[in-house]
C-alpha cells in the first residue's frame, strides 16, 4: 500500500496559464476526493468521484475547473485561466466505500501546491 | 446546511499533560459520522479517530479518546500524555450518513497545537 500520491506536488504558474494535478488513490479505493485548502483554514470539499462517475461537485468548482477520473484509476484536476485566487493546496483524497457502508474513512495525499503570481 | 466551528485557533501544551480541543457542529440530521485529522507541518492529514452518532459510547485510539455530547452537538478531543509528535493542525469534521448520497466531509477551521518540552 503506497498510499495516496499527487503530483506535482508544487507548482507555480502565471496568472491565465493552465495547471493540471494528478492523483493516484490507494489501489483498490473506488472513491476519490478533491478538496481545496488555503492557508488557515480547513479542507473544502471540490468534487468526488465513484469509480469513473463524477457523482458530486461543489460550487466552488467554476467553469474553469474540471476534474476527470477515466477507467476509474487516477484522477486529474486541471484548472483553466488560473487567477490569484486559485493559489492553495490542492488535496486529494480516497477511500473503499462498499453497498451498504456505514462509514466513510477518506485517506490523503500529501496534497499540490498551486501559487499563482 | 452543516457547519463545523472549531473556536480554538492555537493551543498549548506541555509534554506528558493532557489537552481538550474543542468542536461544535450543527446538523438537522440524526445518523453522521464526526472525525478528528491531525496534519503534521509539511506532511499529510490523517485520521485521527471517528465517531459514528449513533454509538452513545464514546470512541478511544490509545492515547485519543473523543466526548461526544449528541444533544449539544460537541465532539471534543482529548489528548492524554502528550507528546512532541503531537504537535500538529488538528481538524473536526463531519459527514453524514451514506443514505443520504453524499460523502462530503465538512471541516473546521482547524486548531494548531503545539506540544512543550
Amino acid at each position: 500500500d503506497t498510499g495516496v500520491s499527487q503530483d506535482p506536488r508544487h507548482k507555480i504558474t502565471k496568472r491565465g496559464q493552465n495547471v493540471t494535478f494528478r492523483c493516484d488513490p490507494i489501489s483498490e479505493h473506488n472513491r476519490l476526493y478533491w478538496y481545496r485548502q488555503t492557508l488557515g483554514q480547513g479542507p473544502e470539499f471540490l468534487t468526488y468521484f465513484q469509480n469513473e462517475a463524477q457523482l458530486e461537485k461543489s460550487r466552488l468548482l467554476s467553469d474553469r475547473f474540471s476534474a476527470e477520473r477515466p477507467k476509474g484509476s487516477f484522477s486529474t484536476l486541471e484548472i483553466q485561466r488560473t487567477e490569484q485566487g486559485d493559489s492553495a493546496m490542492y488535496l486529494c483524497a480516497s477511500s473503499l466505500g462498499q453497498a451498504g457502508d456505514s462509514g466513510n474513512t477518506i485517506y490523503f495525499g500529501e496534497g499540490s501546491w498551486l501559487t499563482v503570481v | 446546511a452543516q457547519t463545523v466551528t472549531q473556536s480554538q485557533p492555537e493551543m498549548s501544551v506541555q509534554e506528558a499533560e493532557t489537552v481538550t480541543l474543542s468542536c461544535t457542529y450543527d446538523t438537522s440530521e440524526n445518523n453522521y459520522y464526526l472525525f478528528w485529522y491531525k496534519q503534521p507541518p509539511s506532511r499529510q492529514m490523517i485520521l485521527v479517530i471517528r465517531q459514528e452518532a449513533y454509538k452513545q459510547q464514546n470512541a478511544t485510539e490509545n492515547r485519543f479518546s473523543v466526548n461526544f455530547q449528541k444533544a449539544a452537538k460537541s465532539f471534543s478531543l482529548k489528548i492524554s500524555d502528550s507528546q512532541l509528535g503531537d504537535t500538529a493542525m488538528y481538524f473536526c469534521a463531519f459527514m453524514k450518513h451514506a443514505t443520504s448520497g453524499t460523502y462530503k466531509y465538512i471541516f473546521g477551521t482547524g486548531t494548531r497545537l503545539k506540544v512543550l518540552a
